[in-house]
C-alpha cells in the first residue's frame, strides 16, 4: 500500500485565490510528522511546512498551512492568495518514528497559477 | 549560510563505468540522507548517516551502490559497473537532527 498519496496530478488556480493540494497518508507508527515540499522548475527542493502527529494545533507558515485531520490520516497544504512564483511541483512526505529518520514522499502535484 | 552542496551536478558515463557523487553538508547537521528521483516523481530514500555512522541502507538497489561519510561529515555516495537504469538525479539531504531536511540542487546521472 502507498504510504503517501497524492491524488491530484495537477491543479490549476488564479492569482490571488486559495488553493489546496491533498496528501493521504498510512501508517501504524503513533509518532510521525508530515512535510510539504515544493519543487519549482529549477529542481531544487524547498522545504515548506512540517506538523507533527501529536501536535494540536495545525502548522502555517506565512501563505502555507497545513490542514491535519488526523482521524482521516489527511495533511493538505493550503496556499492562500496565490502567487505566479508558487507555480511548482509539490510533495507531500512522512517521517515514521522518532526523528532523524528517512522521508517517504508522494508522487507530487503539478501547480500552475494564472494570471 | 552555505547550504547542501553536491558535486558535480552533471555527470555522463559510460556503463560499466564507476562513479562518485559527493554531498557537501550544512556545517554542523548531524544527518546526512540520499535519495534517488526519477523524472515526474518523488524522491526515494537510499540511505542514511547520523555522524559518520550508516544507519539504514535499506534503499540501496544492489551491491554496486555503497556510500560513506568517514568523518561525519562529507558524503560519498559511489556507484559500480553503471547500468542505463541508474540514470537518475541523486539529491542528499541534511538535517541538524530533529525535523526538516534541507536538500541540496542533486547531480543529475546519465549513463550511456
Amino acid at each position: 500500500a502507498q504510504k503517501i498519496t497524492q491524488t491530484q496530478p495537477g491543479m490549476f488556480v488564479q492569482e490571488k485565490e486559495a488553493v489546496t493540494l491533498d496528501c493521504t497518508y498510512d501508517t501504524s507508527d503513533p509518532s510521525y510528522g508530515l512535510f510539504w515540499y515544493k519543487q519549482p522548475s529549477s529542481g531544487e527542493m524547498i522545504f515548506l511546512i512540517y506538523q507533527g502527529s501529536y501536535d494540536q494545533q495545525n502548522a502555517t507558515e506565512g501563505r502555507y498551512s497545513l490542514n491535519f485531520q488526523k482521524a482521516r490520516k489527511s495533511a493538505n497544504l493550503v496556499i492562500s492568495a496565490s502567487q505566479l512564483g508558487d507555480s511548482a511541483m509539490y510533495f507531500c512526505a512522512m517521517r515514521e518514528g522518532q526523528a532523524g529518520t528517512a522521508l517517504i514522499f508522494g508522487k507530487g502535484t503539478t501547480l500552475s497559477v494564472s494570471s | 549560510g552555505a547550504g547542501v552542496s553536491q558535486s558535480p551536478r552533471y555527470k555522463v558515463t559510460k556503463r560499466g563505468q564507476d562513479v562518485a557523487l559527493r554531498c557537501d553538508p550544512i556545517s554542523g547537521h548531524v544527518s546526512l540522507y540520499w535519495y534517488r528521483q526519477a523524472l515526474g516523481q518523488g524522491p526515494e530514500f537510499l540511505t542514511y548517516f547520523n555522524y559518520e555512522a550508516q544507519q539504514d541502507k535499506s534503499g540501496l538497489p544492489n551491491d554496486r551502490f555503497s556510500a560513506e561519510r568517514p568523518e561525519g561529515s562529507i558524503s560519498t555516495l559511489t556507484i559500480q559497473r553503471t547500468e542505463q537504469r541508474d540514470s537518475a538525479m541523486y539529491r542528499c539531504a541534511s538535517s541538524p537532527g530533529l525535523l526538516e531536511q534541507y536538500f541540496g540542487p542533486g547531480t543529475r546521472l546519465t549513463v550511456t
